[in-house]
């Protein structure tokens, strides 16, 4: 299995460019997550999902949009990019909630950087 | 204002054991405490994830009181490849609203 892997894993945008990052998971795990991690903070929750087809908004989620159209899969697209959306990028997918496997994966991040 | 707190960073040597506190003022009543371990240029990977009182497995221990204000991640006799920073996620409520919410995490840096 690969886990949750992340697509593309840099990019370099100018302000108001757009793009989608890709997230894909091969555990058929029902709840996926977008963070952001900025330098000396921890992650933040931008958006997440609790099955296909349902998008929720978290702490952060001004400026960006997502989708899951499919359950493996879970879209994190920047409209118009902003100098303030520099981050590294981590997607994240959890089974379902049950006794004492809640833990989320995490895929290796990507390093978005708005110039 | 709901919130996590960590300590920013801890100096430990190897052999020792190390004790990080995550308090979490206003946590949800019903879901788990857990903690992850991040190394550079990674994304983080679990260690060990609790409701209440005491949870141990084969790397750590957590230690959670009856009040769950805070959590306490215990790594016994830490070593070199130790060193990463360590982060708690809890749901905390905030309003009506219930918010998944990291820690700004502790770096440890283990000596040898």
């Amino acid at each position: 299995n690969a886990g949750v892997t992340q697509t593309p894993k840099f990019r370099v945008l100018k302000t108001g460019q757009s793009m989608t990052l890709l997230c894909a998971q091969d555990m058929n795990h029902e709840y996926m997550y977008w963070y952001r991690q900025d330098p000396g903070m921890g992650l933040r929750l931008i958006h997440y999902s609790v099955g296909e087809g349902t998008t929720a908004k978290g702490e952060v989620p001004d400026g960006y949009n997502v989708s899951r159209l499919k359950k493996q899969n879970f879209l994190l697209g920047l409209e118009s990019a902003a100098p303030s959306q520099t981050s590294v990028y981590f997607c994240a997918s959890r089974s379902l909630p049950s006794e004492g496997h809640n833990e989320q994966f995490f895929g290796p991040g990507t390093r978005l950087t708005v110039l | 204002l709901a919130k996590t707190t960590q300590p920013i960073s801890m100096d430990s040597y190897e052999g020792q054991e190390v004790n990080i506190t995550c308090s979490h003022n206003n946590i949800a009543t019903n879901d788990y405490i857990t903690w992850y371990q991040q190394f550079p240029s990674q994304g983080p990977r679990f260690i060990i994830q609790g409701y209440k009182t005491k949870v141990t497995n084969e790397v750590a221990s957590l230690f959670i009181p009856a009040d769950r204000k805070s959590s306490t991640l215990s790594l016994p006799r830490v070593s070199l490849s130790d060193t990463a920073v360590y982060y708690c996620l809890v749901v905390l409520l905030s309003g009506s609203a219930r918010q998944l919410t990291f820690g700004s995490g502790t770096q440890l840096t283990v000596l040898p």
